[in-house]
């Protein structure tokens, strides 16, 4: 069965700074999909970037960065110029491959709590 | 697009009482729907998976008979706690999928959730 470990309950950055989150993961699937999600104190899921197992590039969304690293199963958001609204939790989920009408399942991480300061 | 609607946000109930909860997509045919549980400071767990006019899948450990979904149509799943007690209060978020998007795999797309306090 897949797992996914996120391994920093809390974290948190000084504005404008950059902040690394941690993931790893664990499958035995070759083809499968990483995603990092954002729920605000709203609690609405965000998604914020996903990537491609089948892609080497990583995956870049204006401010926020990944580090795929799939031999290592791992997966890293970084978060630049880090602003006052990215404060909330961040989940890392795994999705492996599924056929178009079935849906594929999320498996979540545990979440990282990031707090952005003044 | 791809906006998910979920009814009521807020829900209390007294202990033994059955809630209903509606999770509806609004621009999108949803052939997969997935309801989640999510207590506080805490992640979310899969409770069901469930693909229109067929039976849901149930996670290990949740109980079907407490909590019935049913995806009548391309657009809405319902989730049924029944006789609820306590210990059933959480968040229950609701995701839904319209098949594979530009980058060939099943986005979900997520509800705003219900909180429900059972008393």
């Amino acid at each position: 069965a897949q797992t996914v470990t996120q391994s920093q309950p809390e974290m948190s950055v000084q504005e404008a700074e950059t902040v690394t989150l941690s993931c790893t993961y664990d499958t035995s699937e070759s083809n499968y999909y990483l995603f990092w999600y954002k729920q605000p104190p709203s609690r609405q899921m965000i998604l914020v970037i996903r990537q491609e197992a089948y892609k080497q590039q990583n995956a870049t969304e204006n401010r926020f960065s990944v580090n795929f690293q799939k031999a290592a199963k791992s997966f890293s958001l970084k978060i630049s110029d880090s602003q006052l609204g990215d404060t909330a939790m961040y989940f890392c989920a795994f999705m492996e491959s599924a056929p178009y009408n079935q849906g594929g399942k999320l498996i979540f991480g545990q979440g990282t709590e990031l707090s952005v300061k003044p | 697009g791809a906006v998910v609607s979920q009814h009521p946000s807020r829900v209390i109930c007294k202990s033994g009482t059955s809630v209903k909860i509606e999770c509806r997509s609004l621009d999108f045919q949803a052939t997969t729907m997935f309801w989640y549980r999510q207590f506080p400071k805490q992640s979310l767990m899969l409770m069901a998976t469930s693909n229109e006019g067929s039976k849901a899948t149930y996670e290990q450990g949740v109980e079907k008979d407490k909590f019935l979904i049913n995806h009548a149509s391309l657009t809405l799943s319902t989730l049924t706690v029944t006789s609820a007690h306590p210990e059933d209060s959480s968040f229950y978020i609701c995701s839904a999928s319209g098949g594979w998007t530009s980058g060939g795999y099943n986005e979900q797309f997520f509800g705003p959730g219900t909180r429900l306090t059972v008393l």
